[in-house]
């Protein structure tokens, strides 16, 4: 079955600063990649997602690549801000699985003012 | 107009005992899943329904039961409860399988 690898777990910037959260699938069936931002004590929320016809999507400070051939998969946030501070999920699904989501470790972001 | 609803948001119960956690969602979609987040926040898929029929049932201990009255509703029963199945419970749904929407979940302490 699908596995997802996120790297790294922790991640600590400055206000201001660009953060990357990379991730790994295995599944080359995998076609949907979604990016959810947890808070604490809260649900995950989806962010941003790519599907595996596109290789780059942007919405605002957030980005997302796609290789589908090295099966990887990153997420960019730039000019970070404190509110950006929580745990990002990463995730993979392939529609004939059911869309079941498949989610990455998590990586808790610390954004410091 | 919370789009996926559970209840309750809190149950800190016995082992041994009984407990069910509800689920409804007003999005009008087909598709509905139980995911579990554990103490490291690692999030893992139990069950999906996609119009009331099971489409996806994971490694559960049969002492999980998730029941769908119809594709609004899916509710999870848990009998038996042990320690380790202490856990947020996230009930979620998706139109055709597609983007998933969680509910904001289910603080579930055994002692």
């Amino acid at each position: 079955g699908e596995n997802v690898e996120q790297h790294p777990s922790t991640l600590s910037v400055q206000e201001g600063d660009s953060a990357v959260i990379k991730c790994t699938y295995s599944d080359s069936a995998s076609n949907y990649f979604p990016w959810y931002k947890q808070e604490l004590g809260k649900r995950p929320q989806l962010i941003i997602d790519i599907r595996s016809n596109v290789g780059e999507k942007k919405d605002q400070r957030i980005a997302v690549t796609l290789n589908k051939t090295a099966k990887h998969f990153s997420l960019h946030i730039t000019e970070t801000q404190p509110e950006d501070s929580a745990v990002y999920f990463c995730a993979a699904s392939a529609y004939n699985q059911g869309g079941k989501l498949i989610f990455g470790q998590g990586t808790e972001l610390s954004v410091k003012p | 107009d919370t789009a996926v609803s559970q209840t309750p948001k809190y149950l800190v119960t016995q082992m041994g005992n009984d407990k069910s956690i509800k689920c409804e969602q007003n999005l009008g979609h087909d598709t509905m899943y139980w995911y579990k987040q554990d103490s490291k926040k690692f999030l893992k898929i139990m069950f999906s329904y996609n119009n009331k029929e099971l489409i996806i049932n994971e490694t559960v201990p049969n002492r999980f039961s998730p029941k769908s009255p119809d594709k609004a509703h899916l509710n999870l029963h848990i009998n038996s409860l042990e320690l380790g199945d202490s856990a947020v419970y996230f009930c979620a749904s998706s139109q055709d399988k597609d983007t998933i929407y969680f509910g904001e979940g289910s603080w579930l302490t055994v002692v």
